[in-house]
């Protein structure tokens, strides 16, 4: 059982650049999240599923999109890459969306350096 | 806004008790996690707490006090391994974890 997995586990990218990072859970969750940790700073939501065909913007959704096709993918987009966008990326997965003992599972994380 | 407070660096001994403290104000309440994460890798969950009181699991304890907005983790009889940063995060009333920059836990033999 691989639980989430997330690819590339690192990239240099040039400002400007668009880039897909890819996240897939094989748990049959419904709800996935995407999160980007800075030195320093907590977990910030960037974007949120709550199942399978809808999507929710979190903290800093600026600079990214995402979209959920079906219930194990969720890859998030950066059009245009700008260095501050320089971070550890992690997706996240969890059985519903709601409240009550809701772990999270989090994938391994992509770490990007756009320069 | 919604904060989180914690201590950024605690160092302790093995063997030893350690506590660590987490203070939240967040635009409602639904349930507070506990995650650990080891240097270069994912977040895992450690507890969840909703009710006031103490959750004990092993040598790791979690409190909740929802009046006084506080929580804290009571890891017991330390060992190398415990050496790590530990998230706190909050359910708001949206049921957006709120997360807190964590507490990088350094411990000495």
């Amino acid at each position: 059982i691989a639980g989430i997995t997330q690819a590339p586990t690192s990239q240099i990218l040039a400002a400007g650049r668009r880039m897909t990072l890819r996240c897939t859970q094989d748990m049959r969750h419904n709800a996935m999240y995407w999160y980007r940790q800075d030195l320093g700073l907590g977990l910030r939501l960037i974007h949120y599923s709550n199942t399978a065909g809808t999507t929710g913007k979190g903290e800093v959704p600026d600079g990214y999109s995402v979209s959920r096709a079906n219930t194990d993918d969720f890859p998030l987009t950066l059009a245009s890459a700008v260095p501050s966008q320089t971070s550890v990326y992690f997706c996240a997965s969890s059985d519903s969306a709601g409240g009550g003992n809701n772990e999270q599972f989090f994938g391994p994380g992509t770490r990007l350096t756009v320069l | 806004g919604q904060n989180i407070d914690q201590p950024t660096e605690m160092t302790a001994t093995e063997g030893a008790i350690v506590q660590i403290n987490c203070t939240y104000q967040t635009s409602g309440f639904n349930g507070l996690f506990w995650y650990q994460q080891h240097a270069g890798e994912a977040p895992t969950f450690l507890s969840y707490n909703v009710l006031d009181g103490l959750e004990e699991k092993g040598r790791f304890s979690s409190f909740l006090s929802r009046s006084k907005g506080y929580s804290y983790l009571l890891l017991k009889e330390l060992q190398m391994k415990d050496s790590a940063s530990y998230l706190c995060a909050v359910f708001d009333s949206n049921y957006q974890l709120i997360w807190g920059a964590g507490t990088k836990l350094i411990i000495k033999p």
